[in-house]
């Protein structure tokens, strides 16, 4: 059983460029989450979807787009890259809402420059 | 606004017992989690209260307080692979989660 599969988990953007993150689950879960995480901070929400083709702003989603076609996948866009976007980002699932446990990805590191 | 505060960092000795606590203020309270997180890992579910009282699983053990805002995680027998950040977050009145920044601890031999 995968669980939650994030790609990639490196990669280095220049300023403006856009990209995105990849991120399916095989748990057949509602929910699925992205955060960010910097350090000495608390993973921040960007993004959460309580099923295919709903999709919500979390606390930071400035920057940021996602969609959710299928219950598997839950793609983070990125457009015009900022260096303030440099970070670890954090793809989840859970089966029924934040009060649930949730499964994370491995994480991407992204290096704006 | 809301907050959660966890110490920054801890040392504890191979074989000893650690707690780690945290202490928040939400708009509401409906569970807490804590979450084991290795460096550039991804976090992995410990635990989670909803009630007062003490959780135990195996080593770990978390306790909750709700009067006072109060968790913390309890760790025995500590083992070198111990050595991580554990993260707690609360759900609040919004089903929202508020993550704590974490508590980076160290084991020593």
């Amino acid at each position: 059983n995968a669980g939650v599969t994030q790609t990639p988990k490196f990669r280095i953007l220049k300023i403006g460029q856009s990209m995105t993150l990849q991120c399916t689950q095989d748990m057949n879960h509602n929910y699925m989450y992205w955060y960010r995480q910097d350090p000495g901070m608390g993973l921040k929400l960007i993004y959460y979807s309580v099923g295919a083709g709903i999709t919500d702003k979390g606390e930071v989603p400035n920057g940021y787009n996602v969609s959710r076609s299928t219950t598997e996948d839950f793609p983070l866009r990125l457009e015009l890259a900022a260096p303030s976007q440099t970070s670890v980002y954090f793809c989840a699932s859970s089966l029924s809402g934040e009060g649930t446990e949730a499964f994370f990805g491995q994480g991407t590191r992204l290096t704006v420059v | 606004g809301q907050n959660i505060d966890q110490p920054t960092e801890m040392t504890a000795t191979e074989g000893a017992i650690v707690q780690i606590n945290c202490t928040y203020q939400t708009s509401g309270f409906n569970g807490l989690f804590w979450y084991q997180q290795h460096a550039g890992e991804a976090p992995t579910f410990l635990s989670y209260n909803v009630l007062d009282g003490l959780e135990e699983k195996g080593r770990f053990s978390s306790f909750l307080s709700r009067s006072k805002g109060y968790s913390y995680l309890l760790l025995k027998e500590l083992q070198m692979k111990d050595s991580a950040s554990y993260l707690c977050a609360v759900v609040d009145s919004n089903y929202q989660l508020i993550w704590g920044a974490g508590t980076k601890l160290i084991i020593k031999p």
